[in-house]
C-alpha cells in the first residue's frame, strides 16, 4: 500500500530535550516536505527536500533541520525545542516539485512543555 | 502555551443537500489550484485540480469553480453524505513551485 508513515504519533517532551521525528515514504517520490498545522493558520511549510541530498527552507524554518540521505526518509529534528513548537506536524511527499497530488503522513502531535 | 480554539470557517449542511465551500486565493500567478480534505485524526487527502487556464472541473460528486476575475475558487460537494464531515482546504501552486494552502473550511453534515 502506498503511503507516507510518520513517527511517532503523538510526543510529549520538555524544552530543549533533542528529538527526531521520522518520515518514509514507499512510493519512490523525489519530492517530501514537512509542514505544520496549528489553529487558524492552515499549514505552512517548514523544509522541503527534491531529491535525496537536497533540501531547503519553507515558510517557517527556524528551530528546525531536517536532512535526506536516502530518498524514502525525511527525518524532521528538533535540537532545542520550545513550547511554541507544540503542534501538528505532517510530512508529505509527491512525484516531484509541484506535483499536484501530494500524500500526507497520518501526522505527529508534538506537546513542548 | 496556551491553546487557542479553531478559529476555521464553518459551514453546516443537511445530509444529501449540496455543500459550497469557498476559498480566496491571492496570487494571480498562480498556475494551478487543489482541494484537500483532512478528516479528524488524519493527513489531509487530495480532493481534485483545476489549472488557472480552466473555469470548472468535475470529479466524482465533486466540482471545483475557479474566478480568475476575483480570484475566488469553490468546491461544490452534491448530495453530502456523513463521510464528508472535514476540513477541507485550498491550495495554489505557482508554476512547480511549492503550495500554499488555506487556513481551511469545516464542514459538518448534519443527519
Amino acid at each position: 500500500e502506498a503511503q507516507v508513515t510518520q513517527n511517532p504519533r503523538y510526543l510529549i517532551t520538555v524544552t530543549g530535550k533533542k528529538l527526531t521525528v521520522t518520515c518514509s515514504q514507499n512510493m519512490n517520490h523525489e519530492y517530501m516536505s514537512w509542514y505544520r498545522q496549528d489553529p487558524g493558520l492552515g499549514l505552512r511549510q517548514i523544509y522541503y527536500s527534491m531529491n535525496v541530498e537536497v533540501t531547503d527552507k519553507g515558510d517557517v524554518p527556524e528551530g528546525y533541520k531536517v536532512s535526506r540521505k536516502e530518498k524514502r526518509n525525511f527525518p524532521l529534528i528538533l535540537e532545542s525545542p520550545s513550547p511554541n513548537q507544540t503542534s501538528l506536524y505532517f510530512c508529505a511527499s509527491s512525484l516531484r516539485q509541484g506535483s499536484h497530488e501530494a500524500f500526507f503522513g497520518q501526522g505527529t502531535r508534538l506537546t513542548v512543555v | 502555551g496556551e491553546s487557542v480554539g479553531l478559529h476555521l470557517p464553518t459551514l453546516s449542511v443537511q445530509e444529501g443537500d449540496n455543500s459550497i465551500i469557498n476559498c480566496a486565493y491571492s496570487n494571480s500567478a498562480s498556475d494551478y489550484f487543489i482541494w484537500y480534505k483532512q478528516e479528524s485524526g488524519k493527513g489531509p487527502q487530495f480532493i481534485i485540480d483545476i489549472r488557472s487556464n480552466m473555469d470548472k472541473r468535475q470529479g466524482q460528486r465533486v466540482t471545483v469553480l475557479l474566478n480568475k476575475t476575483v480570484k475566488h475558487l469553490s468546491l461544490q460537494i452534491a448530495a453530502t453524505q456523513p463521510g464528508d464531515s472535514a476540513v477541507y482546504f485550498c491550495a495554489e501552486n505557482n508554476y512547480g513551485q511549492n503550495f500554499v494552502f488555506g487556513p481551511g473550511t469545516r464542514l459538518s453534515v448534519l443527519p
